[in-house]
């Protein structure tokens, strides 16, 4: 399987932008990265997906190293909801399987 | 809510039991997964369907026996369960099976083998 690494964990403040980083040095060209989240008893929600060039949606950016071996989520402006797990995931077109490892867990201060 | 659902959202059930775990998706998607997620530990894939059929089978134990009769509706059966199959079952839907789209997960039931 495709393998991420991300730190363990993250502190923010309330209010300020985020970057969560991930590294995946094994990504080859058709590989895509993706990001979910896991708030305490729920289920995965989906953020954000990319390939080549850094994407933006409403939930947040994904900034992604030229060289792709690395990305970068960002919360643009944190809040206490956003205190979650969140995975960074490498997906293969060859199989497109959606695996999780331990992802990063954020914590928000007030 | 995202669109998935999924029944009962908690469970108890003894070890010679034989119970059921139901998702259902109305959004047109084509393809379905089962996850686990035990305690302390990172989700794992059990089955993956597109379009009804079974692509995937991550060497689940055949206690669990899963049933996909449409793409909108995927089952879960369960049957002579051990106390270390307790965990969160989560469901998930796709439009496709592929790299370049998003995954739906339902709230997933608690479930706790006694």
């Amino acid at each position: 399987d495709a393998k991420t690494t991300q730190p363990n964990s993250m502190e923010s403040n309330e209010e300020e932008p985020v970057h969560l980083p991930c590294n995946h040095s094994t990504i080859s060209g058709t590989d895509y990265i993706h990001w979910y989240r896991q708030l305490p008893s729920q289920g995965p929600e989906y953020v954000i997906h990319g390939l080549t060039s850094n994407v933006n949606n409403r939930m947040a950016s994904l900034a992604i190293a030229e060289d792709r071996k690395s990305s970068t989520l960002i919360l643009h402006r944190a809040t206490l909801r956003d205190a979650a797990v969140y995975y960074c995931i490498q997906i293969t077109g060859a199989n497109s399987k959606l695996t999780f490892g331990k992802g990063i867990t954020l914590s928000v201060r007030p | 809510e995202t669109g998935v659902t999924q029944t009962p959202r908690h469970l108890v059930m003894g070890m010679t039991n034989k119970k059921s775990l139901k998702c259902e998706q109305h959004l047109g998607h084509n393809a379905m997964y089962w996850y686990k997620q035990s305690a302390k530990k990172p989700l794992e894939l059990m089955f993956v369907y597109n379009f009804k059929e079974q692509t995937e089978n991550n060497s689940v134990p055949s206690r669990f026996s899963p049933e996909c009769p449409n793409s909108s509706h995927l089952f879960l059966h369960l049957h002579t369960l051990q106390p270390e199959d307790s965990a969160l079952y989560l469901c998930a839907s796709s439009p496709y099976l592929g790299a370049n789209t998003e995954a739906f997960f339902g709230q997933g039931t608690r479930l706790t083998v006694v």
